[in-house]
């Protein structure tokens, strides 16, 4: 079975600072996929980004980068200049590339994120 | 607009009085899956479905039933609602996967409350 930990239940920012969220996962299978989910107050569950183990390469979206070491079993969330928008709940999360199974999400237990103006 | 609907969004009820959530996605998604978020928990997975008629259990199943008697919907019932019930509630959907990854599309949720 696969798990997540997300060691940072609450941590807060400088508006424009950086961040940085730290998860850890552990796993028997070589090909998996490892995401970040934003959940503001809202609760609308939001794909901030992506990364695929077979990919060395870093994924990045705008802001938004992580640092994947796939050998020691890590994938933290780097949010550059961050915004008062960017204060939500992330959820670091795993799922096997199942080819034809179940796509089943397993979840970190989130952390806070809270930028201060 | 693509999107996946839970109703109702919000539900205070009484033990023991059944009730069904009610999802829908409109993308022609083959895999639906629910999921219930606790504080301190995160997101964990209750029941999936592969496709119509198909479904299954996830890690957390116990009290509730599923069914997937047309694609695009994934009702969520729950029998005999307990206390321990009580949480937030996110249905999600994909199209299987083949070279790509597909995206799991999240419902806005349902927030339910057993008494």
């Amino acid at each position: 079975a696969q798990t997540v930990t997300q060691s940072q239940p609450e941590m807060s920012v400088q508006e424009a600072e950086t961040v940085t969220l730290s998860c850890t996962y552990d796993t028997s299978e070589n090909n998996y996929y490892l995401f970040w989910y934003k959940q503001p107050p809202s609760r609308q569950m939001i794909l901030v980004i992506r990364q695929e183990a077979y990919k060395q390469q870093n994924a990045t979206e705008n802001r938004f980068s992580v640092n994947f070491q796939k050998a020691a079993k890590s994938f933290s969330l780097k949010i550059s200049d961050s915004q008062l928008g960017d204060t939500a709940m992330y959820f670091c999360a795993f799922s096997k590339n199942s080819g034809g199974s179940n796509y089943k999400l397993t979840f970190g237990k989130g952390t806070l994120l809270t930028v201060n103006p | 607009e693509a999107q996946v609907t839970q109703n109702p969004r919000y539900l205070i009820t009484v033990t023991g009085k059944k009730l069904t959530v009610t999802c829908s996605q409109n993308m022609n998604h083959e895999y639906m899956s629910w999921y219930r978020q606790d504080p301190g928990l995160g997101l964990r997975q209750i029941y999936y479905s592969m496709n119509v008629e198909v479904t299954d259990k996830g890690d957390v199943p116990e009290g509730y039933k599923v069914s997937r008697k047309e694609k695009r919907n994934f009702p969520l019932i729950l029998e005999s609602p307990s206390p321990n019930q009580t949480s937030l509630y996110f249905c999600a959907s994909s199209a299987l996967a083949g070279k790509t990854y597909n995206e799991q599309f999240f419902g806005p949720g349902t927030r339910l409350t057993v008494l």
